[in-house]
């Protein structure tokens, strides 16, 4: 089955870091996906994590750890515009699983 | 690179009518698509997975004969949604995988449909 669990809503501020946290449980993982999607907008991808440890891509930032099943996004330097819904997407076997998203809200 | 393109982005249309929407993959072949369904502020739904040449394989509680899939081509898959009715309002958003890129499996989104039926 697939069971995923992110904080429905964060408030950061311009200029600073924030950490969105991902857990989840997927049969047959093999890989998990972050995506930002704007309201009323398709999702972006963002990073993708196979193996355990940290992938830097820029401002952003993702971290998976299978044993834990555990994953989480990092955004650094916060622009206005990473004001949108943070979306952890585990894959188990061919299919992506979309959890409920993680709203982000940034602020001045 | 991975543009993945979704025709119409917006329809109206009257219950008991049927509505087709494309997915094209602009600059990739992808011999498998994905179509979603998003209700407003809730997750995106799998709906069935496209395959190039074959039959979609269709998720648990979704009627394959009201929402028709087709893939006829490496670029392009369509879902028809069969005599719409007002609970079939939603944003559809269609994905590819590219063929070329099958190790890393990163799905690829189009910008969506939006839905209504009145």
């Amino acid at each position: 089955g697939q069971n995923i669990d992110q904080p429905t809503e964060m408030t950061a501020t311009e200029g600073a870091i924030v950490q969105i946290n991902c857990t989840y449980q997927t049969s047959g993982f093999n890989g998990l996906f972050w995506y930002q999607q704007h309201a009323g907008e398709a999702p972006t991808f963002l990073s993708y994590n196979v193996l355990d440890g940290l992938e830097e891509k820029g401002r952003f930032s993702s971290f998976l750890s299978r044993s834990k099943g555990y994953s989480y996004l990092l955004l650094k330097e916060l622009q206005m515009k990473d004001s949108a819904s943070y979306l952890c997407a585990p894959r188990g076997g061919n299919k992506l699983t979309f959890g409920t998203g993680t709203q982000l809200k940034v602020e001045l | 690179g991975a543009v993945v393109s979704q025709h119409p982005s917006r329809v109206i249309c009257k219950s008991g009518t049927s509505v087709k929407i494309e997915c094209r993959s602009l600059d990739f072949q992808a011999t498998t698509m994905f179509w979603y369904r998003q209700f407003p502020k809730q997750s995106l739904m799998l709906m069935a997975t496209s395959n190039e040449g074959s039959k979609a394989t269709y998720e648990q509680g979704v009627e394959k004969d009201k929402f028709l899939i087709n893939h006829a081509s490496l670029t392009l898959s369509t879902l028809t949604v069969t005599s719409a009715h007002p609970e079939d309002s939603s944003f559809y958003i269609c994905s590819a995988r590219d063929k070329d890129r099958e190790g890393s499996d990163t799905q690829y989104f189009g910008p969506g449909t939006r839905l209504t039926v009145l």
